[in-house]
């Protein structure tokens, strides 16, 4: 089985600035991990995928990192704009099924 | 992008009623579809991952006489909730992947709001 750990606080940052969300998983070192974006009373959105032979991805204002050893991702957002305010998701691919974290809450403030 | 789509966003049924819900990827192929249940604040919990023309296999836990799941063709599964009850109320969400999906992301639906009363 696969345990994945997201900070459960909301995260509170200024407009402009950059977020930096945490997902940590427990035992085995999955194929790849991903990350989603989920606004409330909606279904998750696919943000960015990284392999486990990656260690940094990016796509316009997002960059993932993979640290195998630490057995953690960090998800970040530049240029951080109060639309981006969500609860963003981390999910690893064990064992031919997905294991979700519970999410962290972003909050971009004007 | 892909797109899949969730019918109906929400419905309110009487304990022991059934209800069905389905799932449909509508530019895609979905080899594999997902149906997680979501409390809130909690992460999606897996109930079971269905292949198209075969039996669905159910996470340890999920009643699969009590959840039917029916993957009927490459663009639609379903999910039929027998005899509710209000602890079956939840937010239900499906996912596809499969042809539409180069390296493994799920496309999820928008999700159905189940309230038994």
């Amino acid at each position: 089985s696969q345990k994945i750990e997201q900070n459960s606080e909301a995260l509170n940052i200024q407009e402009g600035k950059t977020a930096t969300l945490t997902c940590n998983y427990t035992n085995y070192s999955p194929a790849y991990l991903q990350w989603y974006r989920q606004d409330p009373g909606r279904g998750p959105v696919f943000l960015l995928l990284i392999r486990e032979n990656e260690k940094e991805k990016r796509k316009e204002r997002l960059k993932v990192t993979f640290d195998t050893t630490l057995k953690q991702s960090l998800f970040h957002i530049t240029a951080s704009q109060p639309a981006d305010s969500a609860t963003y998701l981390c999910a690893v691919y064990n064992f031919n099924k997905f294991y979700f974290g519970s999410g962290t809450k972003l909050n971009v403030k004007p | 992008g892909a797109v899949v789509s969730q019918h109906p966003s929400w419905v309110i049924c009487k304990s022991g009623t059934s209800v069905k819900i389905e799932c449909r990827s509508l530019d895609f192929q979905a080899t594999t579809m997902f149906w997680y249940r979501q409390f809130p604040k909690q992460s999606l919990m897996l109930m079971a991952t269905s292949n198209e023309g075969s039996k669905a296999t159910y996470e340890q836990g999920v009643e699969k006489d009590k959840f039917l799941i029916n993957h009927a063709s490459l663009t639609l599964s379903t999910l039929t909730v027998t005899s509710a009850h209000p602890e079956d109320s939840s937010f239900y969400i499906c996912s596809a992947s499969g042809q539409g999906s180069s390296g493994g992301e799920q496309y999820f639906g928008p999700g159905t709001r189940l309230t038994v009363t």
